[in-house]
């Protein structure tokens, strides 16, 4: 489920099973990650966020890692639902040093029964 | 309830009009956003602003115009020299410039170009 550029990539998953979705991101130099879930016809959701000075964060049924040395951020989410199904972004920003959010281009999570 | 709302839901505009996009937030954010997302796309930065009274442009700001007289509100006018309007448009608003918290978004305005 990389994102890879203007063709929106899709994952496929069961329902109960666990999903991860990558996302590779543009600036060594980010220091601060977000997770968005955006469904149908609707603004995107926070999901999780995570600093630079961690690898790992959880939430509830979601787990954010961060690998700085190739630039990689993951979510994983558990015992994936029905609810589940949309589009997830990653976000990058510098804090302190830009104004703006950098999105990638998403993946489309469709979980079947 | 605190949040973001975002007005009309769908639009629909002619060709050679002008048309403006409500954003409302009562979360006494300092900063808000415009995004563009087209289908099977990510969002793209139209304007952003950090204070009332002052606002950048982002990628893609051409054919587009903004203002920011009061905090709580960032409209966005799609003006007729925006070549293909036809988008889905999203506003977003963050608690101050520089703070490692996320951006909240409304739900949306989706503008179709007759």
């Amino acid at each position: 489920g990389e994102s890879v550029g203007l063709h929106l990539p899709t994952l496929s998953v069961q329902e109960g099973d666990n999903s991860i979705i990558n996302c590779a991101y543009s600036n060594s130099a980010s220091d601060y990650f977000i997770w968005y879930k955006q469904e149908s016809g609707k603004g995107p959701q926070f999901i999780i966020d995570i600093r630079s000075n961690m690898d790992k964060r959880q939430g509830q049924r979601v787990t954010v890692l961060l690998n700085k040395t190739v630039k990689h951020l993951s979510l994983q989410i558990a015992a994936t639902q029905p609810g589940d199904s949309a589009v997830y972004f990653c976000a990058e920003n510098m804090r302190y040093n830009t104004d703006k959010l950098i999105f990638g281009t998403g993946t489309r999570l469709q979980v079947f029964p | 309830d605190g949040g973001i709302t975002q007005s009309p839901k769908y639009l629909f505009r002619k060709e050679g009009q002008n048309v403006t996009l409500s954003c409302e937030q009562n979360l006494n954010h300092d900063a808000m956003y415009w995004y563009r997302q087209d289908p099977g796309q990510g969002l793209r930065l139209i304007y952003y602003s950090q204070i009332v009274n002052d606002f950048q442009k982002g990628d893609i700001a051409e054919g587009y115009s903004v203002s920011r007289e009061k905090k709580e509100s960032f409209p966005l006018t799609v003006t007729s020299a925006q070549k293909n309007p036809t988008a889905f448009y999203l506003c977003a608003s963050q608690r101050r410039r520089g703070a490692d918290n996320e951006q909240f978004f409304g739900p949306g305005t989706r503008l179709t170009v007759l």
